[in-house]
């Protein structure tokens, strides 16, 4: 079975401070990985996907995450927030069965302080 | 190229009535799924289709159904509804539905049951 635990539902940074956002992920095959973000009253947007190409995954709006198998773990992080950033951020999990069964995290809120 | 769209966009129900919800995929995208998102649980995966065959389904009743048809657009059908079935309701839809494929979301219907 596959599963994704996000640490911290809620998560508050300054504008211009890092961002981290933690993810631990369980599967007992090679996952492919995802974070998406949901803006209120919206659907979710792709930022980036693992799908074993590379260990370090940029995504858009200058956000990457990191996979490490070792630590079960797909950290996002951005060097700089930005007040946009501020939203819901979900890790997804996917494992091979050839269709799209994705299993979400429960979620972070992101609040940006000016 | 048209994103993935959801109608309508919210509705409100009475308790033991049945609701229809519509999602039209990205033109050439033959697998749609849909998902629950509620404070509580969070997202949690209905059922994909893929050319017209549901391939997947989630923990949900029977209430719960699906179809898709042959321009993949997709109908998801809720029957005898309850309180606790008043959610966001999102379609994704990808090219092939290959596990490592990105999903697109549709801004999700607001079901609200009183």
């Amino acid at each position: 079975a596959q599963s994704v635990t996000q640490l911290g539902s809620h998560v508050s940074v300054s504008e211009g401070a890092l961002v981290l956002l933690r993810c631990n992920y369980s599967s007992s095959v090679p996952p492919y990985l995802f974070w998406y973000v949901q803006y209120p009253n919206q659907g979710l947007q792709l930022l980036l996907k693992y799908t074993s190409a590379a260990t370090l995954v940029k995504g858009i709006n200058g956000f990457e995450a990191e996979f490490k198998k070792s630590e079960t773990s797909f950290h996002l992080t951005k060097p700089s927030a930005h007040m946009s950033d501020a939203a819901e951020y979900f890790c997804a999990v996917s494992t091979s069965g050839g269709y799209q069964k994705v299993t979400f995290g429960t979620g972070t809120k992101l609040q940006v302080i000016p | 190229k048209a994103g993935v769209t959801q109608t309508p966009r919210y509705l409100i129900k009475t308790r033991g009535q049945q609701v229809t919800l519509s999602c039209s995929p990205i033109s050439g995208h033959r697998s749609v799924s849909w998902y629950q998102q509620t404070p509580g649980q969070g997202l949690q995966f209905l059922f994909e289709y893929f050319s017209e065959t549901q391939r997947n389904k989630g923990n949900f009743p029977g209430r719960f159904s699906g179809r898709q048809f042959s321009n993949s657009r997709s109908e998801m059908n809720v029957s005898t509804l309850e309180l606790g079935d008043s959610a966001l309701y999102l379609c994704a839809s990808s090219e092939t539905g290959v596990e490592n494929t990105e999903a697109f979301f549709g801004q999700g219907t607001r079901l609200t049951v009183v």
